[in-house]
């Protein structure tokens, strides 16, 4: 059974930094790509950043390009997004999500975690 | 970048209706385009992918068509379990893009 937990969202004055986490088990981690998406309160989802099941590639939306880095620890299969520079306007949800084809960086995405709240406020 | 515009942002209907829900590629995306349907405060979860392959699981009276730049996703027989937000998301390029979400209410 795939599960995806998210954590390390909270409450995170402007400017300061923030590293969530995304713990994966249930299948074979270091075949699957990984997104990071999120979900502004009331709003829709933002695609933000993706990394290849083999960590070599990275991509991120223009709005978190310079600020965002994704990344991936296979021996503890867990999934991370650095988030520097916050901004009031990254307050959401962040999901962790999977890509539903084996060692493909583009597919659907199949399994979601349940999300962690970040909130961005002085 | 790819945008996607779905239409309508908010849908009315009734138990029993078909409903169509459009989806609109700023360019090509062949096929590659996923329907995702949200109730408040959960994840998203996958229904059609490739844009008209049902995920294991999902009932078959959702279903999805099209490819190139227009797609669209039907609900024949709604049911009480289907009033939620659904988004489109394509995945032609490794920056994926979502759709603004379309609120079916009952």
């Amino acid at each position: 059974q795939v599960h995806l937990v998210e954590s390390g969202g909270g409450v995170v004055q402007p400017g300061r930094s923030l590293r969530l986490s995304c713990a994966a088990s249930g299948f074979t981690f270091n075949r699957f790509a990984l997104h990071w998406v999120r979900q502004p309160p009331g709003k829709g989802l933002e695609w933000l950043a993706i990394i290849s099941h083999d960590g070599f590639k990275k991509y991120y939306a223009d709005s978190v390009k310079g600020r965002f880095s994704i990344s991936r620890d296979g021996s503890k299969n867990t999934l991370y997004l650095q988030m520097n520079s916050l901004r009031p306007e990254d307050t959401a949800v962040y999901f962790c999500v999977r890509v539903g084809y084996v060692v493909a960086t583009m597919g659907p995405s199949d399994y979601w975690g349940q999300g962690t709240l970040v909130t961005v406020s002085s | 970048d790819i945008q996607m515009t779905q239409s309508p942002s908010t849908l009315s209907a009734s138990v029993g209706d078909r409903v169509t829900i459009t989806c609109r590629a700023s360019q090509s995306i062949s096929s590659w385009l996923a329907w995702y349907q949200q109730k408040p405060g959960k994840a998203p979860k996958l229904l059609i992918y490739r844009a008209s392959s049902l995920e294991s699981g999902v009932p078959s009276r959702f279903s999805g068509s099209g490819s190139g730049t227009e797609f669209t996703l039907t609900i024949s027989g709604l049911q009480p379990d289907d009033f939620a937000t659904y988004y489109c998301q394509q995945y032609n390029t490794y920056f994926y893009s979502f759709g603004q979400g379309t609120k079916l209410e009952i």
